[in-house]
This record gives C-alpha cells, structure tokens and sequence, in this order.
C-alpha cells in the first residue's frame, strides 16, 4: 500500500509546454505539501494545503498552480515550462495533531521534471 | 528567517567507520528538528526526530540530541554499513497555521564503501 503517489515518475517536455503533477495521499492526512528540490539537491517548500485551502506559497512563480480537488489530492500544475524548472517534485502529507503539533511529514517518490 | 546548515558533503567512509553529520541551526522560539534520509532514486524518508532541548532522536543505529545551546542536531552512527550510503537532510520545523513548513539543509551524500 503506498502511502504517497505521485504521477508520472518521470516527465521529459518541452519549453512552454504546460504540464500537470498528480499526488494522491491514503494516510487520512489533513495537510499536503510540493516540494522542489533542485540538481544539487536543495530541497524547498513550494506550496502547503490544509484541508483544500492554500496555507503556505513561498514566492513560487504564477505559472506554477495547485490544486486541491479534496484533502486526499494536491496536483500541480506548471503553465509555459522554462528551462529552469527542471528538477524533481517531491509531494508530502501531514497530519495536525492533538496539541497543536504535526506527525513527522510523509514524502511521495518524486517526479523528475526535465524541460528540454 | 529560520536557517539550517550542514556540513559540505560529499562524505566518504570506510565500513565499520564512525559517523558524524553537523548540522547547526537558526530559529526563533523552540522548533522541532529532523533528520531524514533519501536513498539512490526514492522520496525521503523520516530517520529520527526531536521535539525539544536535551532530547535524544535514534533509529536504525543512528542518534541525535538537540542541543539548544549550541543551535545543534549532528547526527550520529557508528560503525557504519554500506547500505548507509544515502543523502542525509537535516530539518527544522517551522509551524504555520494549518500547516507545517520543513526548513532543510542542503544534504550530505554519504558513501560506504566496502
């Protein structure tokens, strides 16, 4: 049973083409999140839903939208794909504990995001 | 901002070898601290955590104590096994209403060799 998923492993495009990242989470958590991390793999906050809503958005460009059809999914989608978009995404989910805290962060395989 | 910083990699290390990774942080108030692991081609992984001063994170062999004095979460393992042979990311949590952002450091490579 995977616990995250993420499709497609891997995606090869071209410049200015739009393109979508799927993610879907069965662990009942209530927080998703994308996460970029680049060829010298730095790995950075890009988006956070709660529940359907944008929480956090860490100065991504406008071409980069998520989506949040229920609190089980969080797709992105890349519009106009530049060259420096290349890298893997990485989906995770959360769940808010009693308390106020969070359980560790569940990360999915990663999609590996090459724009020719 | 809240910041994390780990020692430079690429670290290599014969098996049997005794293990450390600094990794030195900045934050306001008391964060909690990570260390997560990602093996050749695969997401990451949680490897230990603690969520306040003096506390001792361990699993698989590996130990980390959050030091608030010295800003400090180094990780630790000995001897060490080829199969250790990973990037390891140590992480702080930075927590927003309704969610939890993950602030990580640049990673460590590590290999074992045989």
């Amino acid at each position: 049973d995977t616990a995250v998923s993420q499709t497609p492993k891997y995606l090869v495009t071209q410049m200015g083409n739009d393109k979508s990242i799927k993610c879907e989470q069965n662990l009942g958590h209530d927080t998703m999140y994308w996460y970029k991390q680049d060829s010298k793999k730095f790995l950075k906050i890009m988006f956070s839903y709660n529940n359907k809503e944008l929480i956090i958005n860490e100065t991504v460009p406008n071409r980069f939208s998520p989506k949040s059809p229920d609190k089980a999914h969080l797709n992105l989608h890349i519009n106009s794909l530049e060259l420096g978009d290349s890298a893997v995404y990485f989906c995770a989910s959360s769940q808010l504990l009693a308390g106020g805290a969070y359980n560790e962060q569940f990360f999915g395989p990663g999609t590996r995001l090459t724009v020719l | 901002g809240n910041s994390v910083t780990q020692m430079e990699g690429p670290v290599t290390l014969s098996e049997e070898a005794f293990l450390t990774i600094n990794c030195t942080y900045t934050a306001t108030g008391y964060p909690s601290l990570f260390w997560y692991v990602q093996y050749p081609g695969e997401g990451l992984q949680l490897l230990l955590k603690a969520t306040k001063a003096d506390d001792k994170g361990s699993n698989k062999g590996f130990e980390a104590t959050y030091r608030k004095e010295t800003t400090s979460f180094h990780l630790e393992k000995g001897p060490v096994q080829v199969s250790d042979s990973a990037v390891y990311f140590c992480a702080l949590s930075d927590l927003r209403l309704g969610a939890q952002k993950l602030v990580f450091g640049q990673g460590t490579r590590l290999t074992i060799n045989p």
